[in-house]
């Protein structure tokens, strides 16, 4: 069945340093891709998504790229914040509306 | 805020206690959905309802269950739940599904479930 593999965490960096989340899926067709994030005692917000090949999703300085060559989708960002600190989940769904997420990555940004 | 409330945020129950989880949405959606966050393991999808119709019951045990009266309410009700049952549950909406439609999910804060 489909399914999400996620770096494990948690992701420890300093502020201002360069941010990568690995994710990669396995599926039968063509899915579409999401990041999820969730801050401290609240609900997953949808972060970013991209639902077709090469396409690029971005959003408050995150990037990831529907790499389908390499079942990807690999979050980044170029300058992380301490505000940035949350547990990221990355998910996928073949059109029927059912998300499948990863473990999710913590992530921990220092001052 | 994204739209979507559950209450309550906490609850401690015993083995042999029910309880009832609510969630509610002021988004004007019609599919609402349940999950449980269990540390270590991805979200597990519970149940599904489009349109106050269950469509999606993934295995569930029957000590969960779930009522959707209307469009806007969705409740987990809560009958002999087991300490493996603890974790964070976590509903969410979004508009209507349909085939090949991808609707982006709305979630609320969740609620912190502890079985004693």
């Amino acid at each position: 069945g489909d399914s999400v593999t996620q770096m494990e965490g948690p992701v420890t960096l300093s502020e201002e340093a360069f941010l990568t989340i690995n994710c990669t899926y396995t599926a039968t067709g063509y899915p579409s891709l999401f990041w999820y994030v969730q801050y401290p005692g609240e609900g997953l917000q949808l972060l970013l998504k991209a639902t077709k090949a090469d396409d690029k999703g971005s959003n408050k300085g995150f990037e990831a790229t529907y790499r389908k060559e390499t079942t990807s989708f690999h979050l980044e960002k170029g300058s992380v914040q301490v505000s940035d600190s949350a547990v990221y989940f990355c998910a996928l769904s073949e059109g029927t509306d059912k998300l499948i997420f990863g473990t999710g990555t913590r992530l921990q940004v220092f001052p | 805020e994204t739209g979507v409330t559950q209450t309550p945020r906490h609850l401690v129950m015993g083995m042999t206690n029910k309880k009832s989880l609510k969630c509610e949405q002021h988004l004007g959606h019609n599919a609402m959905y349940w999950y449980k966050q269990s540390a270590k393991k991805p979200l597990e999808l519970m149940f599904v309802y489009n349109f106050k119709e269950q469509t999606e019951n993934n295995s569930v045990p029957s000590r969960f269950s779930p009522e959707c009266p209307n469009s806007s309410h969705l409740f987990l009700h809560l009958h002999t739940l087991q300490p493996e049952d603890s974790a964070l549950y976590l509903c969410a909406s979004s508009r209507a599904l349909g085939e090949g439609a991808q609707e982006t999910q709305y979630f609320g804060p969740g609620t912190r479930l502890l079985v004693l």
